[in-house]
């Protein structure tokens, strides 16, 4: 299986701030990666997809970047709604693993 | 609109069996691969158990290997998971996926299961 590792696991930022998480694969993915923001008791939601298309709805201060084994997802300008949690997911080859999380915070 | 939405849910004793649908609708999902994630109280999500497009292919979680069994029907756009011998640690959100490779990926709302006597 490959591995997902996200970095950091947490982020203190303020509203405003360039905020960059990172996802790197055990191995070569290509550009096969899915962002996602997942907010308290409700189910994730699709930010970019095969790394660096931005999802229809999703604000464009999202960005991701990446292909092989490194990957980034920045957000340009944190905005009150963008704490939460985000999770990296490879779409490669089955099982498609994910990241641990990364919980974003004031 | 895409939409896929779970059903069956629901508190089980442990070693009980317990089946899971999502229904699909405003897309087709014969061309998906299709999977159940699963993320525990607090915890981070979980790849649990998968199926090619076609079916032809499948995939579990060595967690789950043995007790689950997913399958799915294209031309009722759902699919399903059987799970039988549950543990208090199967206690999770299930949600259930359509993506893969470089389509987008689809989620369902997820249905909560609660093993315990």
């Amino acid at each position: 299986d490959i591995q997902m590792t996200q970095s950091p696991s947490s982020l203190s930022a303020s509203v405003g701030d360039r905020v960059t998480i990172t996802c790197r694969a055990s191995q070569s993915i290509s550009s096969y990666l899915y962002w996602y923001q997942q907010k308290p008791g409700k189910a994730p939601k699709l930010l970019i997809y095969a790394a660096s298309s931005l999802q229809s709805g999703a604000p464009s201060r999202f960005s991701g970047s990446g292909s092989g084994t490194d990957f980034t997802l920045t957000i340009s300008s944190l905005q009150p709604e963008d704490f939460s949690t985000y999770y990296c997911q490879q779409s490669y080859s089955s099982p498609y693993t994910f990241g641990q999380g990364t919980k974003l915070e004031i | 609109e895409a939409q896929l939405v779970e059903s069956g849910g629901g508190l089980v004793q442990p070693g009980g069996s317990l089946s899971l649908s999502c229904s699909a609708s405003g897309f087709s999902i014969s061309i998906y691969p299709m999977y159940w994630v699963r993320q525990a109280p607090g915890k981070g999500l979980e790849y649990v158990s998968g199926l090619s497009s076609n079916g032809g292919s499948t995939y579990y979680a060595d967690s789950v290997k043995g007790r689950f069994s997913v399958s799915r029907d294209n031309s009722k756009s759902t699919l399903f998971v059987q799970m039988s011998s549950l543990r208090a640690e199967d206690t999770a959100v299930y949600y259930c996926v359509a993506g893969g490779g470089y389509q987008k990926s689809y989620w369902g709302q997820g249905t909560l299961v609660t093993v315990s006597s």
